[in-house]
């Protein structure tokens, strides 16, 4: 079993939609990173969590250390928001190596 | 600040062949690292470092080599190239230690590799 488990892999949406990805942990950690790959792009950092909820835009990301899970919600979405998400977490024990989930592949039609 | 900056954007190379993907960052990020893309899997990591003289391996080793002699930079060799390192390449950067906590992680652009 992966240690940074996604889902769902894929997703699509219409505009203005409410998204939820979700990504669930089997390992402590000290911070969990959310990231954005558009088609053919680089890879861009949204946030980093180590406990509670941020937001940035019409993104926000939450987090249940108790749970081991993470949600990043996409409010209101925008053909632009199509996207492959990517979860990933630096385990307690790992030092700073970082274990990545498979990422989500969403597409927001117009 | 450029960020991180990885050359090449794309490569081929015949099996047997030899290069060296660059990775500079300018942040002064202790901590570095290698990862490769293949479809329908997550970024695995290929080597890393926290600091100047210091390389650990990763997830996926076999076939690579680095080295870091200067905080900003971070090579990764192919010393002898195979079908199976067909990949898409992406070096990334973050603060290290206790510091790492509230470091984002900065990614390059990536290189497409091609092995024939």
């Amino acid at each position: 079993k992966n240690e940074v488990e996604q889902s769902p892999q894929n997703l699509t949406a219409q505009e203005g939609e409410f998204i939820t990805i979700n990504c669930s942990y089997s390992v402590g950690i000290s911070a969990l990173h959310w990231l954005q790959q558009h088609p053919g792009g680089g890879i861009v950092s949204l946030f980093m969590l180590s406990s509670g909820k941020k937001k940035h835009g019409r993104l926000i990301a939450t987090i249940n250390i108790q749970e081991k899970h993470s949600s990043l919600h996409i409010t209101a979405s925008h053909p632009r928001d199509s996207a492959v998400y990517i979860c990933a977490v630096r385990s307690t024990s790992s030092g700073d190596k970082l274990t990545f989930g498979t990422g989500t592949r969403l597409a927001v039609r117009p | 600040n450029a960020g991180v900056t990885q050359t090449p954007k794309f490569q081929v190379l015949k099996t047997g062949q030899s290069m060296t993907l660059q990775c500079a960052q300018d942040m002064n990020h202790e901590y570095m690292s290698w990862y490769r893309q293949d479809p329908g899997m997550g970024l695995r990591l290929i080597h890393y470092s926290v600091g100047a003289g210091i390389t650990d391996q990763g997830e996926v080793p076999n076939g690579y080599n680095v080295s870091r002699s200067t905080t900003e930079d971070f090579p990764l060799r192919l010393l002898s190239a195979a079908p199976s390192q067909t990949s898409v390449y992406f070096c990334a950067s973050s603060y290290s230690g206790t510091n790492s906590y509230n470091s984002p992680l900065h990614f390059g652009n990536g290189t497409r590799l091609t092995v024939t």
